[in-house]
């Protein structure tokens, strides 16, 4: 099983769309979650870090349950520039300081 | 931009030849982690240097070696190529090696191994 593990998708949706995409990890010592961006060819970007409480920022939300060691991201009103593949990151906080990164959830949004 | 650099941006090697593969790091960041990320997938952990110790490794074999200098810029080495060694080969700096300091990548070094 892997240690973090996404739906590959693609998802293709409209402009305007809601899109939601999930993850989830199999080690319950996990510390700390992030969502990064990755466009084609181009390095990882931090989106967002995700607590436990939720968070919000602009159209992105990120929820995070521990019990169920199940993260989500949640994309509304879709732009086209929202096309990227959505990384789930997982820190579990052992020397190292290692992300443990999920495969990826290609996300295409058409006009 | 994060301010992490990396060079070459592309590489060819043949099997069995050896790479080395640079990154400076973001501006007061003292720590540098590798990560390796094959076509299709997710970036996976080589390892990760702390004030020019290393500080952590992922499950890769010692053909890949590393090191940080002592203005925190990093190298990593792999010795003996393989052509599954072929992928794009990222660095990420950060402030520190806890688990809340943002790692920031660079652009990465495509390395293709025929």
């Amino acid at each position: 099983r892997k240690e973090v593990e996404q739906d590959p998708g693609p998802f293709n949706v409209p402009e305007g769309a809601t899109v939601a995409f999930n993850c989830t990890y199999s080690n319950s010592a996990s510390q700390s979650f992030f969502w990064y961006r990755q466009d084609c060819r181009k390095e990882p970007k931090l989106l967002m870090s995700v607590y436990s409480s939720g968070n919000e920022d602009g159209r992105f939300t990120a929820q995070l349950n521990r019990a169920s060691q199940y993260i989500s991201l949640l994309i509304r009103d879709s732009k086209l520039s929202d096309s990227a593949t959505y990384l789930c990151v997982v820190n579990i906080g052992n020397a190292g300081n290692m992300l443990t990164f999920g495969g990826g959830t290609r996300l295409m949004v058409k006009p | 931009e994060t301010g992490v650099t990396q060079s070459p941006t592309h590489l060819i090697k043949t099997r069995g030849q050896q790479v080395t593969l640079r990154c400076s790091s973001q501006s007061g960041h003292n720590t540098v982690s590798w990560y390796q990320q094959a076509l299709g997938q997710g970036p996976q952990f080589i390892f990760q240097y702390y004030r020019e110790e290393e500080n952590g490794r992922g499950n890769f074999p010692p053909r890949f070696s590393g090191l940080q200098f002592p203005n925190y810029s990093s190298e990593l080495n792999v010795n003996a190529l393989e052509l599954d060694d072929s992928a794009l080969y990222l660095c990420a700096s950060s402030l520190g090696r806890r688990s809340t300091d943002t790692q920031y990548f660079g652009p990465g070094t495509r390395l293709t191994v025929l």
